[in-house]
């Protein structure tokens, strides 16, 4: 089974740019988690879904930040107009109905 | 108020021997759940216990066992027999039922950084 897949790995942009991180979740898991890890905070929950609803984003940072699941199988975490400030490594997360959550290997993002 | 504390920044082992990481949390919950995650350097997240607090036992995966003593609030992870490639970051995390908002908290701690020494 594959497990969770996040692209691109590394992402390095300028200040004010657009940023897509984007995740396909193991396949039959109906919940999905993004987290943001720094070295200041910590690992971070952003958002979660489940079965493609949006059901917390209270750790969104801001409303440059917004998170999609068109479909079961694919996510989209999206910064605009993005920051220095904003560089973190990106991890998205699935599971079924068990406690324990699978990561994917996450996404490096530098904003310069 | 910290949610979860580790307050072992960083642990030395000697390789074969036992390790414990120390977990503390903070809830006023009755039904939580508490999670150990490894991290090595290559950086992605892996699973490695779950503990469920209405759960009579402690919970064991192979050489992890979570030490879960619920009226001192901790949930120690101990390594048995530790390994060259235990030499991780290791996190606590909790999960808990936000009131009123119908939805799940997760808190992640800070980590410790496990080293073992050959």
């Amino acid at each position: 089974d594959a497990g969770v897949i996040q692209s691109p790995r590394h992402e390095v942009t300028e200040m004010g740019q657009e940023v897509t991180l984007r995740c396909k979740p193991i396949s039959g898991h109906d919940y999905l988690f993004w987290y943001r890890q720094t070295m200041m905070r910590g690992l971070e929950l952003l958002i979660y879904f489940n079965n493609n609803v949006p059901i917390d984003d209270s750790g969104m940072p801001e409303d440059r930040f917004s998170a999609k699941m068109p479909n079961a199988s694919f996510s989209t975490l999206k910064i605009q107009p993005s920051e220095p400030r904003d560089s973190a490594v990106y991890f998205c997360a699935s599971s079924d109905r068990v406690p324990e959550q699978y990561f994917g290997p996450g996404t490096r993002l530098t904003v310069t | 108020a910290q949610k979860i504390t580790q307050t072992q920044p960083g642990m030395f082992v000697q390789e074969k021997e036992a390790v414990t990481l120390d977990c503390t949390y903070d809830t006023s919950d009755p039904s939580y759940g508490l999670f150990w995650y490894k991290q090595p350097s290559s950086g992605e997240m892996i699973f490695l216990i779950y503990q469920g607090s209405y759960d009579q036992q402690n919970a064991t995966e192979g050489r992890y066992s979570l030490n879960f003593q619920k009226a001192r609030k901790s949930a120690n992870l101990v390594i048995s027999a530790s390994q060259l490639g235990d030499s991780a970051m290791y996190f606590c995390a909790m999960r808990e039922l936000k009131r009123g908002a119908g939805s799940y908290q997760l808190t992640f701690g800070k980590g410790t950084k496990l080293s073992v020494i050959p």
